[in-house]
């Protein structure tokens, strides 16, 4: 069965600091991979998605993800964050139902 | 506005008392699903449907009914409710799944308390 993994269950950061949140996902077919954000008190919301071509991918407000075939990996990085990115960060690849199959997501703290 | 629409947004209830979610969306999409999320376990998949009078079990259906009489509507029923269905509930929605590549849109969250 497909799954996937995240490392990091709380990560705290100053502002401007540089963060990279890991992903691995089990699949080793064509995947479809997505980050996606979760602020306090909202729903999920598109960060980024990946389903073909260029596996460096830039998503909103700044964050980027690298799609790593031989390694499994969708890591998100971002060169500097702000408070404002305090969030949970969820990783997921999309399912043979079509269903997406979610990391168990990274909380993000950023210390103004 | 393209958007997916959850009611109600917070409920009480108490074991054993029927209660249903509604979810719309106003995209015309085909695919709709539910989620539950809970602290330490992300989100995890409950139902879904691949079009009208199409549904089909996630990881984690039972306690769960669901309907798909129209294409905008996909209702989570809870026949009866028990403490370990509280949660965060998410419906999402998503353009047909040729190829397998659409996006999932999320509604804002039905945070449900069983006492």
């Amino acid at each position: 069965a497909q799954s996937v993994s995240q490392h990091n269950h709380h990560v705290i950061l100053s502002e401007a600091a540089s963060l990279e949140l890991g992903c691995n996902y089990s699949y080793g077919g064509t995947v479809n991979l997505f980050w996606y954000v979760q602020y306090p008190g909202q729903h999920l919301q598109l960060l980024l998605k990946y389903f073909s071509g260029d596996p460096l991918v830039k998503g909103i407000k700044g964050f980027e993800a690298e799609f790593i075939k031989s390694k499994f990996s969708f890591n998100l990085r971002k060169p500097s964050v702000q408070w404002s990115d305090t969030a949970e960060y969820f990783c997921a690849v999309k399912g043979s139902q079509g269903n997406l199959i979610f990391g168990k997501g990274t909380k993000l703290s950023v210390k103004p | 506005e393209a958007q997916v629409t959850q009611n109600p947004r917070y409920l009480i209830t108490v074991t054993g008392k029927k209660l249903t979610v509604t979810c719309s969306q106003n995209m015309n999409h085909e695919y709709m699903s539910w989620y539950r999320q809970d602290p330490g376990l992300g989100l995890r998949q409950i139902y879904y449907s691949m079009n009208v009078e199409v549904t089909d079990k996630g990881d984690v259906p039972e306690g769960y009914k669901v309907s798909r009489k129209e294409k905008r509507n996909f209702p989570l029923i809870l026949e009866s409710p028990s403490p370990n269905q509280t949660s965060l509930y998410f419906c999402a929605s998503s353009p047909r799944l040729a190829g397998g590549t659409e996006t999932q849109y999320f509604g804002p969250g039905t945070r449900l308390l069983v006492l």
